[in-house]
């Protein structure tokens, strides 16, 4: 069963911050939110996950509530080649599963 | 080296064809997954790889058939598939770990069984 819920699609602006949301109120404690992302027929590509603070790396920022039922995912400066289908992910602590919501489909306009 | 190499990229087979999808990585990781991915749906985990040992089974039908003869080599032999296994067939790996491991994926197999 999906842990996370996600808007279906999402349009921004080239140039613009991408903000895309993600509730997961189920989440338990020691269960970490990731976030990747699947460009048009490619593999899946990870982008960057957190457990209880708030995370950045050189593709994205990770903001989570302090409550851990939401998340967004923030893109600073959006291109065209950002446009994919964008997963958030609830990493089950007890084994290797990565329990994936349905996505989002961004699309960055020129 | 941060890739996952999957072969082939495209494959066509009948039902009653036998066939192999490869995957190989050289970072070292001793987790290795397989994965099936319906068009517009997320992907799907079939088998889980610890340390060349097989650790998850999610409830796969015998016609798909995991292999994990090293450490950085992944195969999936295929036999006797139906039409509706027709998919996008993705390889990943990771370092072994339950939580904090990303898992590295490949660019996938695009399955049709004819």
């Amino acid at each position: 069963d999906a842990k996370t819920t996600q808007p279906p699609s999402m349009d921004c602006a080239e140039g613009r911050a991408a903000n895309l949301p993600c509730n997961h109120s189920t989440i338990s404690g020691n269960e970490y939110v990731y976030w990747y992302r699947q460009i048009h027929s490619q593999g899946p590509q990870y982008i960057i996950h957190g457990l209880k603070n708030n995370e950045t790396n050189e593709m994205a920022s990770l903001i989570i509530t302090e409550d851990r039922k939401s998340s967004t995912l923030i893109l600073p400066h959006a291109t065209l080649r950002d446009t994919a289908v964008y997963y958030c992910i609830v990493r089950v602590a007890s084994n290797y599963q990565l329990i994936w919501g349905a996505g989002t489909k961004l699309i960055i306009k020129p | 080296d941060t890739e996952v190499t999957q072969t082939p990229k495209h494959l066509v087979m009948g039902m009653t064809n036998k066939k192999s999808l490869k995957c190989e990585q050289h970072m070292g990781h001793r987790a290795m997954y397989w994965y099936k991915q319906k068009a517009k749906k997320p992907p799907e985990l079939m088998f889980v790889y610890s340390y060349e040992k097989l650790s998850i089974n999610e409830s796969v039908p015998s016609r798909f058939s995991p292999e994990c003869p090293n450490s950085s080599l992944l195969n999936l032999h295929l036999h006797a598939l139906q039409p509706e296994d027709s998919a996008l067939y993705l390889c990943a790996s990771s370092q072994p770990g339950r939580t904090k491991y990303e898992q590295y994926f490949g660019p996938g197999t695009r399955l049709t069984v004819t």
